[in-house]
């Protein structure tokens, strides 16, 4: 069993839909993470929240909205995205922000932008 | 400015033979490192460590890193490699004054029986 979980697994949505993707951690932590993976290239750091409250907004164009209603849901919501957008999308917590190297990472959720 | 280097984009390996996945980083501070694992159609999964201390390190699944300090390497190892290693793996680094975790680009790793 996973410590964090990730909803969908798989999500193909056009360019005009609007969609969500879930995270929720049964770990007790209280950072959470979005990152994105594009294949052969780094990890994207996206979004970090620490304690609910979001300490981190990489740049991230606005049509990814991010919510953390408590320490242990993270959700990001997607809206008029585009094909470069397609990737994995994994969500990470750990146990405070000083513990960023040692992340536990849901098994994503593949988004595919048409 | 903090880096994260990769090398190889494929390291190929016959089973029962040692492996090694090359990491080199670049940070201005002392440096923490990690490396994690990547199995097919799944999340990371955290191997090991260095944050200080003795310059070999031992994690999951009978790995090792070396931490090289002059030539600011950080190589991940293995005895013996097993089918069941072929993944991919990825190396990252921050530096102790900085949250921020820096990532390379990963390396696939396949082990031939």
């Amino acid at each position: 069993e996973t410590g964090v979980t990730q909803t969908p697994r798989h999500l193909v949505m056009g360019m005009t839909n609007k969609k969500s993707l879930k995270c929720e951690q049964h770990l007790g932590h209280n950072a959470m993470y979005w990152y994105k993976q594009s294949a052969k290239k780094p990890l994207e750091l996206m979004f970090v929240y620490n304690f609910k409250e979001q300490t981190e907004n990489n740049s991230v164009p606005s049509r990814f909205s991010p919510e953390c209603p408590n320490s242990s849901h993270l959700f990001l919501h997607l809206h008029t995205l585009q094909p470069e957008d397609s990737a994995l999308y994994l969500c990470a917590s750990s146990q405070s922000l000083a513990h960023t190297g040692e992340l536990f990472f849901g098994e994503g959720s593949r988004l595919t932008v048409l | 400015a903090q880096s994260v280097a990769q090398p190889e984009d494929q390291v190929n390996v016959a089973e029962g033979n040692p492996l090694t996945v090359k990491c080199t980083y670049s940070v201005s501070g002392n440096p923490y490192l990690f490396w994690y694992v990547q199995y097919p159609n799944r999340g990371l999964q955290f191997l090991l460590k260095y944050i200080t201390g003795d310059n070999l390190v031992k994690g999951s699944y009978g790995f090792e890193a070396e931490f090289n300090k002059s030539q600011t390497s950080f190589h991940l190892k293995k005895p013996s490699a097993l089918v069941s290693d072929s993944a991919l793996y990825f190396c990252a680094v921050k530096e102790d004054s900085n949250y921020q975790l820096i990532w390379g680009a990963g390396t696939k790793l396949i082990i031939k029986p």
